[in-house]
C-alpha cells in the first residue's frame, strides 16, 4: 500500500506570498495518478490538479503541480484570500495524504 | 449541471447498521465510477470505497473491508453504501463523488451526509 506524506503540516503565509506544498510517496508512483484537492470547512473537497500537473476545470493558473516518482509539489504562485484552506494529495483515486493547512500569517 | 446528493446519514449505536445512498444527475451515470470518502471530526480525508461504472468492480479501504458493501442501480442513477458492524471511529461526514474510472480522482462531489456512531 502506498502511503502519502505531506509537508509541512501547516503553512503560515500572507496574501500575495508563494506557497509550496510537498507530497512524498512511500514508493514510486505513476505521475498520471497523483491529484491535489482543496478543502474548506463546510464544503466538499474540490479537485484542483490531476495527473500531477493538469489543472481541473475552473482551477486558476496560479495553481501548478509538478513532480515525479516519489516527490510531488503543489505551488500557489501568489496567495489570494480564498486560497487559505487545507490541501490534500491523493493517489490512484484512493489514499490521501494527511493534508497541509495553509493559514493566514 | 452535475449533481450528487447523499442521504441516509444519522445516529446509530455501535454494532448497528446504516445504508447511505448517493443520487447522481446531470451526467451519464453508468459511465462513471463512484467513490465514497469520509472525514472524521478533526481529521483528514479518508477514501472508503469505489465502485466502477458498468461492471460493478468494487474496492474498499482496509478499515472497512468486510463491514461495508457498495452497490449501484444504474437504472435509478443510485449508489448505495451498506455499513454494518459500525464503530465509534466510523463517525464522519461521508461524501460520494464521481470519477472517470476507478483509479482516477473524483472530480465532482456531493455535500456529504453525517454519520454518528454513539451509544
Amino acid at each position: 500500500e502506498i502511503v502519502l506524506t505531506q509537508s509541512p503540516g501547516t503553512l503560515s503565509l500572507s496574501p500575495g506570498e508563494r506557497a509550496t506544498l510537498s507530497c512524498r510517496a512511500s514508493q514510486r508512483l505513476d505521475s498520471s495518478y497523483l491529484a491535489w484537492y482543496q478543502h474548506k470547512l463546510g464544503q466538499p473537497p474540490k479537485l484542483l490538479i490531476y495527473a500531477t500537473s493538469s489543472r481541473a476545470t475552473g482551477t486558476p493558473d496560479r495553481f501548478s503541480g509538478s513532480g515525479s516518482e516519489t516527490d510531488f509539489t503543489l505551488t500557489i504562485a501568489s496567495l489570494e484570500p480564498e486560497d487559505f484552506a487545507v490541501y490534500y494529495c491523493q493517489q490512484y483515486g484512493r489514499t490521501f495524504g494527511q493534508g497541509t493547512k495553509v493559514e493566514v500569517k | 449541471e452535475v449533481q450528487l446528493l447523499e442521504s441516509g446519514g444519522g445516529l446509530v449505536q455501535p454494532g448497528g447498521s446504516l445504508r447511505l445512498s448517493c443520487a447522481g444527475s446531470g451526467f451519464s451515470f453508468n459511465n462513471f465510477a463512484v467513490a465514497w470518502v469520509r472525514q472524521a471530526p478533526g481529521k483528514g480525508l479518508e477514501w472508503v470505497s469505489t465502485i466502477s461504472g458498468r461492471v460493478n468492480d468494487t474496492y474498499y479501504a482496509d478499515s472497512v473491508k468486510g463491514r461495508f458493501a457498495v452497490s449501484r442501480d444504474n437504472s435509478k442513477n443510485m449508489v448505495h453504501l451498506e455499513m454494518n458492524s459500525l464503530r465509534v471511529e466510523d463517525t464522519a461526514i461521508y461524501y460520494c463523488a464521481k470519477a472517470r474510472v476507478t483509479a482516477t480522482p473524483p472530480d465532482s462531489w456531493g455535500q456529504g451526509t453525517l454519520v454518528t456512531v454513539s451509544s
